[in-house]
């Protein structure tokens, strides 16, 4: 069984510019979250994927978007970066029909200089 | 809104001792999950424990053990035995069983294990 896996694990980027973040779920599960973890914090919600549309989002603003593909994989997407941007992106994936449990990668860091 | 609050930004225990951490929570809803994840250096989020809200019974597994008090909306965790692989960040989430709500996490417990 593949696990969640994540690309790239760590960028940098300046500010203004645009990152995709790139994220595999793991096998059998359909539905697919991203969360930002700023430094010394816990996560924080950005939003949540299933049959390729989004059907949860935290309080990010549109800057902050996504897809999803027929495969479950999953892109996040964050334009004009601005330096409160960088953190760890986690992508967790999940059975929609389970205990709850999510199962998260190991995260892409992004530093905005 | 589901909030989740860690009041110990740290601790610390001794190597084969027994130490816990504490979670709050606050909901309004009567059907949800409640988790405890480990963050070692390496970042990966990885679960500790699960409780379902509707289980009276205190979940365990292996060295740890939650202490649910439902009425409360206290989730505490109790790892025993301490070894030194314990020590990362640990968070507390909370999860509405309804499948379109997101996890809340807890700002986090940094646990430190001495030898």
């Amino acid at each position: 069984e593949t696990g969640v896996t994540q690309s790239p694990t760590h960028l940098i980027k300046t500010r203004g510019q645009q990152v995709t973040l790139r994220c595999s779920s793991q096998s059998g599960h359909n539905t697919v979250s991203w969360y930002q973890q700023a430094l010394g914090q816990g996560p924080q919600f950005i939003f949540q994927y299933y049959r390729e549309e989004e059907n949860g989002r935290g309080n990010f603003p549109p800057r902050f978007s996504g897809l999803q593909f027929p495969n479950y994989s999953s892109e996040l997407n964050v334009n004009a970066l601005e330096l409160d941007d960088s953190a760890l992106y986690l992508c967790a994936s999940r059975q929609r029909q389970n205990t709850g449990e999510l199962f998260f990668g190991e995260g892409s860091r992004l530093t905005v200089l | 809104a589901q909030t989740v609050t860690q009041s110990q930004p740290e601790m610390s225990v001794q190597e084969a001792e027994t130490v816990t951490l504490s979670c709050t929570y606050d909901t309004s809803e009567s059907d949800y999950y409640l988790f405890w994840y480990k963050q070692p250096p390496s970042r990966q989020m990885i679960l500790v424990i699960r409780q379902e809200a509707y289980k009276q019974q205190n979940a365990t597994e292996n060295r740890f053990s939650v202490n649910f008090q439902k009425a409360a909306k206290s989730f505490s965790l109790k790892i025993s035995d301490s070894q030194l692989g314990d020590a990362a960040m640990y968070f507390c989430a909370y999860r509405s069983a309804n499948n379109n709500n997101d996890m809340r996490f807890g700002a986090g417990t940094r646990l430190t294990v001495k030898p």
